[in-house]
């Protein structure tokens, strides 16, 4: 059974940087079937994707993050990371980290992608 | 990035059938997966693909796309499926996901 797990700090100051980690269990994350993703959620608010790394060490990125978002892979550890610089208030959030698949249905013509697993969630606060 | 708009909420009969729609750009493209949240917990997947379910989900959920809409249908709604539900996809680029913004579900 994959079991993700999220640490970090909980509380982060203002202009600083958000770093979280997510320990991956049950399974290498040095495969080429899945991306690893952060998502994180604002209070009250709804889901929000912030990135994705494959296996070779690419990533993607929310455009609206990009700027200040970098996801990076420890494969001896079998842990992903997130770091988010010049955080604020907005970015006080539930963090969690997930697996992706991507598929391509061939009988459809149709790609698509889900999230199987999922880290229970760590709270970040930004606050001085 | 495209967006994807979902109704903000949705109510249901308990034992009746509802459907949760996502509209976006990219669901021409690619199908959306679909999550149930309850409070306080992390989303977890109901369903995937053209019509898929991961293990231990009812078959009382079910999906169907048509354009730029898919569909998450509850058929026979019961208590628990109370949630807030959530759709997602890639964008029209295809490097990036967006997730829709949310459907509250209350079953009366």
């Amino acid at each position: 059974q994959v079991q993700l797990q999220e640490s970090g700090p909980g509380l982060v100051k203002p202009s600083e940087t958000l770093s979280l980690t997510c320990t991956v269990s049950g399974g290498s994350i040095n495969n080429a079937e899945y991306y690893w993703s952060w998502i994180r959620q604002r209070p009250g608010r709804g889901l929000e994707w912030i990135g994705y790394i494959y296996y070779s060490g690419r990533a993607y990125y929310d455009p609206s993050l990009s700027s200040r978002a970098t996801i990076s892979l420890d494969t001896s550890k079998n842990q992903f990371s997130l770091k988010l610089t010049s955080v604020t208030a907005a970015d006080t959030a539930v963090y969690y980290c997930a697996r992706e698949m991507y598929y391509y249905d061939t009988s459809a013509y149709r790609e698509y992608d889900y999230f199987d697993y999922w880290g229970q969630g760590t709270l970040v606060t930004v606050s001085s | 990035s495209s967006e994807l708009t979902q109704d903000p909420a949705v109510s249901v009969a308990l034992g009746q059938t509802v459907r949760i729609t996502c509209q976006g750009d990219s669901l021409g493209k690619y199908f959306a997966s679909w999550y149930q949240q309850k409070p306080g917990q992390a989303p977890a997947l109901v369903i995937y693909g053209k019509n898929n379910r991961p293990s231990g989900i009812p078959d009382r959920f079910s999906a169907s796309s048509s354009g730029n809409t898919a569909s998450l249908t509850i058929s026979g709604a019961q208590a628990e499926d109370e949630a807030d539900y959530y759709c997602n996809s890639r964008d029209n680029s295809g490097d990036h996901l967006v997730f829709g913004g949310g459907t509250k579900l209350t079953v009366l």
